[in-house]
């Protein structure tokens, strides 16, 4: 079992709208550690998404937006496209464990 | 550009000793962490640990301490991963990643295109 929760699958339409939620506890999202988030297309290496919670690195497009509340955080991509289909990963730290963890991962289908 | 560039994939038997590399560059390798995450066949990202080759501060999770070895090589800026005694259970994609340079937690910017392991008998 992972550290972070995240649904472990969402399908969508194309250009929709979709949210993950990655919920923690007390000793990582809690505890005001930011949250990041990474995609992962099959075959690939994990992208950074997201990064201080809310903020995209340059050259991500702005459909994708996360914010974070309590002990959980949300990705969300709004006007989905075929293209998004991949792995999403949610990834704090976690003051107990003493490191990184990250969530289980949520498998997007665009339908 | 920021790369990290990791050694080839492996096929190795259980009980056999492995090293694979990250070899970083376009930045000050010394001054940046990096990390390893492992990724079981269809499974999510695990962390594995994570050194600084300025100083060569190394952190494990605990899952993976006194499983491998993390280690650094600046001259080369290679950081390495190591296994003394392989078992089934390592079959994985590895990853190296760099954490962005800051004086905080940072997030994993830059990763390497991974080493697939393969321990089989």
């Amino acid at each position: 079992q992972s550290v972070l929760t995240q649904p472990p699958s969402v399908s969508k339409a194309p250009g929709q709208r979709v949210t993950i939620s990655c919920t923690g506890s007390s000793s990582n999202i809690g505890a005001g550690y930011d949250v990041y988030w990474y995609q992962q297309i099959p075959g690939t290496a994990p992208k950074l998404l997201i990064y201080g919670n809310t903020n995209r690195p340059s050259g991500v497009p702005d459909r994708f937006s996360g914010s974070k509340s309590g002990t959980s955080a949300s990705l969300a991509i709004t006007g989905l496209q075929a293209e998004d289909e991949a792995d999403y990963y949610c990834q704090s730290y976690d003051s107990r464990l003493s490191g990184w963890v990250f969530g289980g991962g949520t498998k997007l289908t665009v339908l | 550009e920021v790369r990290l560039v990791q050694s080839g994939a492996e096929v190795k038997k259980p009980g056999e000793s492995l090293k694979i590399s990250c070899q970083g560059s376009g930045y000050s390798f010394t001054s940046s962490w990096i990390g390893w995450v492992r990724q079981m066949p269809g499974k999510g990202l695990e962390w594995m640990g994570i050194i600084y080759p300025g100083d060569s501060d190394t952190r494990y999770s605990p899952s993976f301490q006194g499983q491998v070895t993390i280690s650094v090589d600046k001259s080369t800026s290679t950081a390495y991963l190591q296994w003394n005694s392989l078992k089934a259970s390592d079959t994985a994609m590895y990853y190296c990643a760099r954490e962005a340079p800051s004086t905080l937690l940072s997030p994993f910017d830059y990763w390497g295109q991974g080493t697939l392991v393969t321990v089989s008998s």
